[in-house]
């Protein structure tokens, strides 16, 4: 069963920032946070990963709390093409497995 | 583009029969990760091969089985299929067994059991 939980569903409006939440209750220590997301009919796709300190690449930021039990990953400027489902996922690293939960559907809207 | 290709695409199956799902990795990516994804779920782990050895497998039974081949290719093998296995079909290779590497997926096989 997955770790984390995060909202059904969010709506941002094109070109401005979506700020996705996920909590992690249960992390311990030597697990990082992922971030995958699915655009409809695709594979999931790599965003960003992190374990305590705040990360930010070309897709995307991530803000992971002192305690490590919440995250949010941020689409500084999102577009039409953001519009997937977002997972967080919580992993040891060396166990090679990803446990997904249901995610959050963005949907980017004009 | 992730490099991860998968074939076929779409299959359609009776409940009984066996079938096989074939993905390419990218080049110099060791390890392969199965995934099946149900409608309206997220993937959940079938089991992971790094260098030709089944390296951990989620709560998949025995009918689920893989094989893996040194020219980056893999395969996943269903038995006695279930109305049940109906399900996108995803493979996810990366360069090491830890997800501390980027899995990258493939765009799925969609497997239809009447």
């Amino acid at each position: 069963d997955a770790k984390t939980t995060q909202p059904t569903s969010m709506d941002c409006a094109e070109g401005r920032a979506a700020n996705l939440p996920c909590n992690h209750s249960t992390i311990s220590g030597n697990e990082y946070v992922y971030w995958y997301r699915q655009i409809h009919s695709q594979g999931p796709q790599y965003i960003i990963h992190g374990l305590k300190n705040n990360e930010t690449n070309e897709m995307a930021s991530l803000i992971i709390t002192e305690d490590r039990k919440s995250s949010t990953l941020i689409l500084p400027h999102a577009t039409l093409r953001d519009t997937a489902v977002y997972y967080c996922i919580d992993s040891s690293g060396n166990t090679g497995k990803l446990i997904f939960g249901q995610g959050t559907t963005l949907q980017v809207k004009p | 583009e992730t490099g991860v290709t998968q074939s076929p695409t779409h299959l359609i199956k009776t409940r009984g029969q066996q079938v096989t799902l074939r993905c390419s990795s990218q080049s110099g990516h060791n390890t392969v990760s199965w995934y099946q994804q149900a409608l309206g779920q997220g993937p959940q782990f079938i089991f992971q091969y790094y260098r030709e050895e089944e390296n951990g497998r989620g709560n998949f039974p025995p009918r689920f089985s893989g094989l893996q081949f040194p020219n980056y290719s893999s395969e996943l093998n269903v038995n006695a299929l279930e109305l049940d296995d109906s399900a996108l079909y995803l493979c996810a290779s990366s360069k090491t067994q830890t997800t501390w590497e980027t899995q990258y997926f493939g765009p799925g096989t969609r497997l239809l059991v009447l």
